[in-house]
C-alpha cells in the first residue's frame, strides 16, 4: 500500500564509492523528484522528472544522476561519494509539475546516507 | 539568505492548547504556498496548498492563512494533540520551490 517507497532506508559507505538509491511510486503520478535534507533540516530540491524531461537544480554536482527506467521509478545514482553527501535523501511524486492541487507532492520515507 | 523564513524555530506547548506558526517570504513572483508536516524519520506530508487568491484554508485542526500583500502566512493548530509533534515546513513556489527551515513543534502531555 506504500505510495512512495525508497530503498535502502539506511546506507553507510566510504568516500569514493558509487551508490544508488531506488525510488518507486504506485500512485500513477507523472512527476517524480529527489530532495536532499541536510543536518540543518533544510530540504533542497535536486531533480524533477516529468514525461522524460529532467529539470536539474544547477547547484547539484554532476556526480549525482537520476535514472528513470519507467514512469513509476526514479533512481538516484551517486558517483565518487564525498563526506558532504551525508544527508537524508527523499524521493517524491506528484500528478503534475504545475501549481494546482494536482501538484501536491507525496514523499517517500527517506534514505539516510552516511559517508565515512 | 533564505527567501522563506519561519518562526519560531522551535515551540513547546501543552496538549490541548492552540498555537500559530509563522512563515514570511520574499520569493517573487509567487505561485502558491504549501505547509507540510514532517514527523521524525519520515518524509513530509502535505497539509495545505494555497494560491495567491486564497486567504485561508483548513484541513481538520490545521488552518493556514495567507496575506500575499505582506508575504506572510501562518499555520494555526487548534486543540493540539501529542501526534502534532513534528516539524512544520513552509514551501513557496515561484517557478521552483523554496523551502523554509521548519518549526519544530513539541506537544507535551
Amino acid at each position: 500500500d506504500t505510495a512512495v517507497s525508497q530503498t535502502p532506508k539506511y546506507l553507510v559507505t566510504q568516500m569514493g564509492n558509487d551508490k544508488s538509491i531506488k525510488c518507486e511510486q504506485n500512485l500513477g503520478h507523472d512527476t517524480m523528484y529527489w530532495y536532499k535534507q541536510d543536518s540543518k533540516k533544510f530540504l533542497k530540491i535536486m531533480f524533477s522528472y516529468n514525461n522524460k524531461e529532467l529539470i536539474i537544480n544547477e547547484t547539484v554536482p554532476n556526480r549525482f544522476s537520476p535514472k528513470s527506467p519507467d514512469k513509476a521509478h526514479l533512481n538516484l545514482h551517486i558517483n565518487s561519494l564525498e563526506l558532504g553527501d551525508s544527508a537524508v535523501y527523499f524521493c517524491a511524486s506528484s500528478q503534475d509539475l504545475g501549481t494546482g492541487p494536482l501538484s501536491v507532492q507525496y514523499f517517500g520515507p527517506g534514505t539516510r546516507l552516511t559517508v565515512t | 539568505k533564505n527567501q522563506v523564513e519561519q518562526s519560531p524555530q522551535s515551540l513547546i506547548i501543552l496538549e490541548g492548547k492552540n498555537c500559530t506558526l509563522q512563515c514570511n517570504y520574499t520569493v517573487s513572483p509567487f505561485s502558491n504556498l504549501r505547509w507540510y508536516k514532517q514527523d521524525t524519520g519520515r518524509g513530509p506530508v502535505s497539509l495545505t496548498i494555497m494560491t495567491f487568491s486564497e486567504n485561508t484554508k483548513s484541513n481538520g485542526r490545521y488552518t493556514a492563512t495567507l496575506d500575499a500583500d505582506t508575504k506572510q502566512s501562518s499555520l494555526h493548530i487548534t486543540a493540539s494533540q501529542l501526534s502534532d509533534s513534528a516539524s512544520y515546513i513552509c514551501v513557496v513556489s515561484a517557478g521552483d520551490m523554496r523551502f523554509g527551515a521548519g518549526t519544530r513543534l513539541t506537544v507535551k502531555p
